[in-house]
């Protein structure tokens, strides 16, 4: 079946540490997305990609890095410098490269919480 | 700039009555708009989409919404609330002019049996 996968589900990030989110997708499509999610604050832009090696900041980017080597996967390092990472992060894609008419197809998340 | 404000972050309903979310946005160009439902610890899947075609647009299980342009509105409704519609759900846009999806807040619904 054709999906997002990201991994792992659940993250545990120590003081000072660097994590990496995984984002998988095998649907082809050319444009992926990271957003936050926090209680009452709905989604966020962090990072979004429209095609490969090529990264834009969405609206909250800094503490967080991304790299898009190849078209299936976009992964996501949450830096020390991310003062506040606990939250629920969801990958998202879309088969266009621009955010037009296209729906979004989302992962099931990864819950990152600090030690 | 595009966004989308969700009235009430918190909606409850009894079994069988009428759902309501409300969402307005703001776009200076014609926008294309999504309502999309969220489980709990899940991703979130497209409920319907409005993409300048009919104004009442039909989306899965028996979700509906209505653009209305002199309003810059875009609410969801559904007849009657089934104690599976209780999720998060989320008001977005976009237009052909920009990059990004804009998500409003979210609204909760609660279904009370």
């Amino acid at each position: 079946d054709g999906g997002i996968t990201q991994s792992p589900k659940y993250l545990f990030r120590k003081e000072g540490q660097n994590v990496t989110l995984s984002c998988e997708q095998n649907l082809n499509h050319d444009a992926m997305y990271w957003y936050r999610q926090d209680p009452g604050q709905g989604l966020r832009l962090i990072y979004y990609s429209q095609i490969v090696n090529d990264f834009q900041k969405g609206d909250i980017a800094e503490g967080y890095s991304v790299s898009r080597e190849k078209k299936e996967s976009f992964p996501l390092t949450v830096t020390s410098a991310q003062k506040n990472p606990t939250a629920f992060y969801l990958c998202a894609s879309s088969k266009e490269g621009r955010a037009t008419n296209e729906k979004l197809f989302f992962g099931s998340g990864t819950q990152l919480s600090v030690l | 700039a595009q966004s989308v404000t969700q009235l009430g972050s918190h909606v409850s309903v009894s079994e069988g009555a009428l759902v309501l979310l409300r969402c307005n946005y703001s776009s200076s160009v014609p926008p294309y708009l999504f309502w999309y439902v969220q489980y709990p610890n899940q991703g979130l899947q497209l409920l319907l989409k409005y993409t300048s075609a009919a104004t009442l647009v039909k989306g899965i299980n028996g979700f509906e919404a209505e653009f209305k342009k002199s309003e810059t509105s875009f609410h969801l409704t559904k007849p009657s609330a089934h104690m599976s519609d209780a999720a998060e759900y989320f008001c977005a846009v976009s237009t052909n002019t920009g990059n990004q999806f804009y998500f409003g807040t979210g609204t909760s619904l609660t279904v009370i049996p």
